[in-house]
Parts: structure tokens; sequence; C-alpha cells
């Protein structure tokens, strides 16, 4: 079966402080991968998207980031927290072009 | 992408059909349609997609108007696990399918 592992769960950061989210896709090779954040109340905002290793579109300007150091992982980074960061971060992957997207569980992070 | 029209909130009976209405008037013809429901605090589930053809799986039927334009969304038997927000995407296939935008979607409240 192909599974998403996102992690950690839930997170609680200071303002100014660094974030890094991990992604992690098994079961599939050349994955299209996809970080949301869902603002609390709201629906699903792209962050970015990546196609292969090394390659990240970014969706919104703001100071987050993302890289691919391999085929089946994806990080989502800061180097310094907003309280406006705070939300529910979401990893999906999806396998061709006519495929649904699949996500994982989720990271819950509040910034203080 | 074309945008989609949902309504933001709607309650269904436990045991009977749900039936959720999306618009999407500017659909283009390669543009499929997918729904997804968000349980609160997970990761958004993929339900069903398709294309102009009725698509029917172990989760839900997806009706598609003749021009396309608009779509339905039905839960058979809803049950109270079916309590969700639903989310009614549009997407082409190609390089500018991987830009995958959700709306706040339709709350949908199964009562007992």
């Amino acid at each position: 079966s192909q599974t998403i592992h996102q992690w950690p769960a839930t997170l609680v950061q200071p303002v100014g402080s660094p974030l890094s989210l991990e992604c992690t896709v098994e079961g599939t090779s050349n994955p299209n991968l996809y970080w949301y954040r869902q603002a609390a109340g709201r629906g699903l905002q792209l962050l970015f998207y990546s196609v292969g290793i090394g390659q990240i579109s970014s969706e919104v300007p703001q100071n987050l980031s993302a890289s691919r150091p391999q085929d089946r992982q994806f990080i989502l980074s800061s180097k310094k927290l907003l309280l406006s960061d705070s939300g529910f971060y979401l990893c999906a992957r999806r396998t061709g072009d006519n495929s649904p997207l699949h996500f994982g569980n989720g990271t819950r992070l509040t910034v203080t | 992408d074309a945008k989609t029209t949902q309504p933001t909130s709607m309650d269904c009976a436990e045991g009977r059909a749900a039936n959720l209405p999306c618009n999407h008037s500017t659909i283009s013809g390669n543009e499929y349609v997918y729904w997804y429901r968000q349980i609160h605090s997970q990761g958004p589930q993929y339900i069903i997609h398709g294309l102009k053809n009725n698509e029917t799986n172990e989760m839900a039927s997806l009706i598609i108007t003749e021009d396309r334009k608009s779509s339905t969304l039905i839960l058979p038997h809803a049950t109270l696990r079916d309590t969700a927000v639903y989310y009614c995407i549009v997407r082409g296939s190609g390089a500018g399918s991987y830009q995958l935008t959700f709306g706040k979607g339709t709350k949908l409240s199964v009562i007992p």
C-alpha cells in the first residue's frame, strides 16, 4: 500500500524559532508531492509542490521553504516562525496526471 | 483550474441519502471533478472523481450534468461517521494540473 508519514503530529514553537516538518512516502516512485496549510476554520492553501528531486514550486510567497532531497522525502522549513504560521500542515502525494491526491495525517503547528 | 462553488453547510438525517451539490460552470473539457472529505483534525480523504460519466464506488456516487457545469456527490445511506467537510475541486491533466486548489467546502452534519 502507499503510505504517507508526517511527523510530528503536533508541535508548539515560539515565534522566531526554526521549523522543520518532514514527510515521507512509501510504496511509490517519483510521486508528485505537495505541502498544504489549513488555518483554523478555513480551506486548504497550497504552499509548495514538487514533481521530482530538487524541483520545488512555490505557490505563496512567505517565510517558509521546501526541499526534496530524496524521491520520497519532502521537507517544509522556516528559519524564523511567525504567529501567522500557525495551522494544520498537510503533505500529499499524487502518482499520475489523473490520479487523486492522497494526504497524510498532518502536523498541527501552534506558534506562541 | 476552474473555480467551484459549494453550499457552506447541509444537514442530513441518518440513514437517508446525502446529496452534496457543486457548481463548476467554468470547467474546461479536460478537467476532472474530484471529491474529498475531511473529518475534524484529520487529513482530507479522497472519495471519488470523474470526467463526464457518472461514477460509483464503495463510498459514494458522482453525478455530473451533461454540460459538466455542475455535479452532485451522493452518499446513499448517510451515517454519523459521514459528518465532515466535503470538498469539490476540478483539475485538468498535464503540467497545469499540479496546482490543486481547495475552497471552503460543505460542512455536512448527519443528524441521528
